[in-house]
């Protein structure tokens, strides 16, 4: 049974970088691709961005300029840093496992297993 | 960008109701598209993907049709367990919808 689990500071000061880690139990990471989304409080889920193992990645348009992803196979973990944080980087991040479908000659991919998520406030 | 519209917002309903949550996108995602549930504290749940086939382990009163532009997730049944909040997700750029929250009437 895959587990996902979140780590990092629940508090970054305004303009720092924002760096969580999620750790891979019960499978590896070589055998999926990995997903980080957030959700403000109170508000609705907002996908961040993906990566593959081989560490080709995938970003929300809207966070690229300031994101990184990036996986590390050795320790089955993967990481998000977000730079120049502001409040309205405030909210609960998840990471979450992305499978594949196949269903005829399509591929279709969906998010299976999820982290409990991890708050993080941008405050001074 | 492809805008999602989840309608309605919100809804109150009753043990046994029928329960439909309709997403709308603003272009064609063919049935490139999920539904997950959320309850409080707790982190999203998948409930069907491309459009209409159930995730393993999901009760079958739960069902998704559609295609294109046009989705809806039916509840035949609602349960005490369903409370929570709904969310489509397009999967062509991975926007989700603003979220459907079904409450006890």
């Amino acid at each position: 049974q895959v587990q996902l689990q979140e780590s990092g500071p629940g508090l970054v000061k305004p303009s720092e970088t924002l760096s969580l880690t999620c750790s891979v139990s019960g499978g590896s990471i070589t055998t999926y691709s990995w997903s980080w989304i957030r959700q403000p409080p109170g508000k609705g889920l907002e996908w961040i961005g993906y990566i593959y193992y081989s560490g080709s990645t995938n970003y929300n348009p809207s966070l690229k300029s300031r994101l990184t992803i990036s996986v590390d196979t050795s320790k089955n973990q993967f990481s998000l840093n977000l730079n120049s944080v502001t409040a309205a980087d405030t909210a609960v991040y998840y990471c979450a496992r992305r499978i594949t479908m196949v269903r005829g000659y399509e591929r279709y991919y969906a998010m299976d297993v999820w982290g409990q998520g991890t708050p993080v406030t941008v405050s001074s | 960008d492809i805008q999602m519209t989840q309608s309605p917002t919100s809804l109150s309903a009753s043990v046994g109701d029928r329960v439909t949550i309709t997403c709308r996108t603003s272009e064609s995602v063919s049935r490139y598209l999920n539904w997950y549930q959320q309850k409080p504290g707790q982190a999203p749940k998948l409930l069907l993907y491309a459009a209409s086939s159930l995730q393993s382990g999901v009760p079958p009163r739960f069902s998704g049709s559609g295609s294109e532009t046009d989705f809806t997730l039916t509840i035949s049944s609602l349960q005490p367990e369903d409370f929570a909040t709904y969310y489509c997700q397009q999967t062509y750029t991975l926007t989700f919808g603003g979220g459907t929250k079904v409450d006890i009437k």
